[in-house]
This record gives C-alpha cells, sequence and structure tokens, in this order.
C-alpha cells in the first residue's frame, strides 16, 4: 500500500497567518491527491482533487500544489473557521490511503 | 441534492456480525463508484472498502479482507457492508462516500457507529 505521511501533525497559527500543510508519498501517486478538512463531530470536506484543482465552492484561499510524492495544502490567510484538521488522500491507487492528519488550532 | 445516510451501528461482542447500510440520493448512483471509510475514535481516516459501479469489482484494505464485504444494489440506490468476525479495533463511526472517478471523494454520509465490545 501506498503510505501518506503528513506534517506537521499540528500546528497553531492566528487568523490572518499563511499556513502550509506537506504531504509525502511512500511512492509516486502522480496527481491523484486530494484534500480533505475535517470539523470536530461533523464528515470530511472535499476540498481540493487532482493536487491543484479547487472543489466548487471551497474558497480562493486555499490552494494545492506538487506532483509524484510531495505535495503542499497552503491557507493563504487563516479565517476562524479554517480551524479544523487537514488530510491528504490520494488516489492513484485501487487501494487509496489517507494521511495521518494535520490539526490546526488557533494560537 | 446529494445525500447519503448510513444505518445499522450498533453495539456489537467481538466475534460477532453486523450489516451497515448507506442509502444514497440526488445522483444516478448506478454511476459510481462507492467507498467505505471508517474512523475510530480521536483517530485518523482509514479507507476499508470500495465498490465500482457494476459491482464487477471490489478491493479491500488488509484491515478488514477476508472479514467485509462490500455491496450495492442499484436498483435500490443502496450501499452495504457486511462485517464478519468482528475485533474491538473495529469500533469506528463508518461513513459511505460517493467516489469522483479518480478524484476523490466529494460526498460523505454523516457516519454510523459501530462498537465492539463485550
Amino acid at each position: 500500500d501506498i503510505q501518506m505521511t503528513q506534517s506537521p501533525s499540528s500546528l497553531s497559527a492566528s487568523v490572518g497567518d499563511r499556513v502550509t500543510i506537506t504531504c509525502r508519498a511512500s511512492q509516486s501517486v502522480s496527481n491523484y491527491l486530494n484534500w480533505y478538512q475535517q470539523k470536530p463531530g461533523k464528515a470530511p470536506k472535499f476540498l481540493i482533487y487532482a493536487a491543484s484543482s479547487l472543489q466548487s465552492g471551497v474558497p480562493s484561499r486555499f490552494s494545492g500544489s506538487g506532483y509524484g510524492t510531495d505535495f503542499t495544502l497552503t491557507i493563504s490567510s487563516l479565517q476562524p473557521e479554517d480551524f479544523a484538521t487537514y488530510y491528504c488522500h490520494q488516489t492513484y491507487s485501487n487501494f487509496p490511503t489517507f494521511g495521518q492528519g494535520t490539526k490546526v488550532e488557533i494560537k | 441534492e446529494v445525500q447519503l445516510v448510513e444505518s445499522g451501528g450498533v453495539v456489537v461482542q467481538p466475534g460477532g456480525s453486523l450489516r451497515l447500510s448507506c442509502a444514497a440520493s440526488g445522483f444516478t448512483f448506478e454511476d459510481y463508484t462507492m467507498h467505505w471509510v471508517r474512523q475510530a475514535p480521536g483517530k485518523g481516516l482509514e479507507w476499508i472498502s470500495l465498490i465500482k459501479w457494476d459491482g464487477a469489482k471490489t478491493y479491500y484494505a488488509d484491515s478488514v479482507k477476508g472479514r467485509f464485504t462490500i455491496s450495492r444494489d442499484n436498483s435500490k440506490n443502496s450501499l452495504y457492508l457486511q462485517m464478519n468476525s468482528l475485533r474491538t479495533e473495529d469500533t469506528a463511526l463508518y461513513y459511505c462516500a460517493k467516489g469522483v472517478a479518480s478524484w476523490g471523494f466529494d460526498y460523505w454520509g454523516q457516519g454510523t457507529l459501530v462498537t465492539v465490545s463485550s
């Protein structure tokens, strides 16, 4: 199976900060890389697909980049509603796998 | 509006069996690959199984292979997960999710809680 490793596991940031989360795959996943946001008690929300394509309705402060094994999710200006856990997810394989998550907390 | 509604989660003893259901609406169910994903309390997301649009191909994570069976009934717009030989480590919130070709899961249900405990 393809292992997905996110860093950091958690971070503290302030409203207005630029936040970057990285995700590394154990082998190339081309651009079959997605990002989700999950808030406590809620189902995950689909943010980004194909490494850099924004899902409909997702604010433009979210962006993704990368190819192959190294990817990033960037929030350009953190808003109060962005405090959540973020997961990367590869769908290159018929055995999709998630990263362990990155919790973004209020500083 | 796309809706996915899971049901069937209960408290069950180790070694027991359970069948989860997911009722889909708001999209052409038979056109899409469907998935089950679980989340143990306080833990991350774990993909466990997928079924292609026609049910002809299924895939399982190693953690459930040989114990869980995914199926679907396109005439009823429903997805199922038969869970046998349950273990305490299967305790989790189980989500069904709609696949978007190879580009992730765009809709998720609210989850149904399975607790395996004696």
